[in-house]
């Protein structure tokens, strides 16, 4: 069965801290690996991994997949009250056919919560 | 437009009424999908919908019935709910999963948040 673990499950910081939220994946056919940040209602995306070492970025976000150990990382950096929220990982995978289902398997979430 | 609507935004329904959820995108994709999220879970997997056909069913109860009559529309069709089926109905699309490469991200509708009574 396929399985993703989040950890830690919940954080409190401060602003400016930097947080590091991890993602580890058991699945079969890998695919891909999404980030995603859900505030109040709808997940909203973030970053897609395919491929080892390489790291995505965008402002003070950042995130890097290792497949060989099977994980990735989120990075936040200075963080800010607005970054409060749900960091949902999800992973893709192929089907026998290697083509993709199109189903995410979602890890439980971290809950970051950042105070002023 | 890279948004995906759904409506309504909440939906109050006793357990022997007919309802349906709609979404909504025009964003070109070819894949559609429904899930279910419970407070402090992750959203789980309903239905998958690639080129308007069903792909995906993960063992849904049939008191959920998903229709998709063209490529940006989706529906769920809901009766005889039970309360335990209270929650926050999430659509998601992307381009066609069938695809061995490319980009694949789902983008999220803002959901539907069901109360059955």
């Amino acid at each position: 069965e396929d399985k993703v673990v989040q950890s830690p499950l919940s954080l409190v910081v401060h602003e400016g801290d930097t947080v590091t939220l991890n993602c580890s994946y058991e699945v079969t056919n890998f695919r891909s690996l999404l980030w995603y940040k859900q505030e109040k209602k709808a997940p909203t995306f973030l970053f897609m991994l395919t491929s080892s070492g390489i790291e995505k970025k965008s402002g003070r976000l950042s995130s890097i997949l290792d497949k060989k150990e099977l994980f990735s990382i989120l990075n936040i950096t200075a963080t800010q009250t607005g970054d409060s929220a749900i960091y949902l990982c999800a992973v893709e995978n192929l089907n026998a056919g290697g083509t993709s289902y199109g189903k995410l398997t979602f890890g439980q979430g971290t809950i970051l919560t950042v105070h002023p | 437009d890279t948004e995906v609507t759904q409506t309504p935004k909440h939906l109050v329904m006793g357990m022997t009424n007919k309802k349906s959820l709609k979404c909504e995108q025009h964003m070109g994709h070819r894949a559609m999908y429904w899930y279910k999220q419970k407070a402090k879970k992750p959203p789980e997997l309903m239905f998958v919908y690639s080129y308007e056909k069903l792909s995906i069913n993960e063992s849904v109860p049939s008191r959920f019935s998903p229709e998709c009559p063209n490529s940006s529309l989706l529906n769920l069709h809901l009766h005889a709910l039970q309360p335990e089926d209270s929650a926050l109905y999430l659509c998601a699309s992307s381009q066609a999963p069938t695809s061995t490469s490319g980009r694949n991200e789902q983008f999220f509708g803002p959901g539907t948040r069901l109360t059955v009574l």
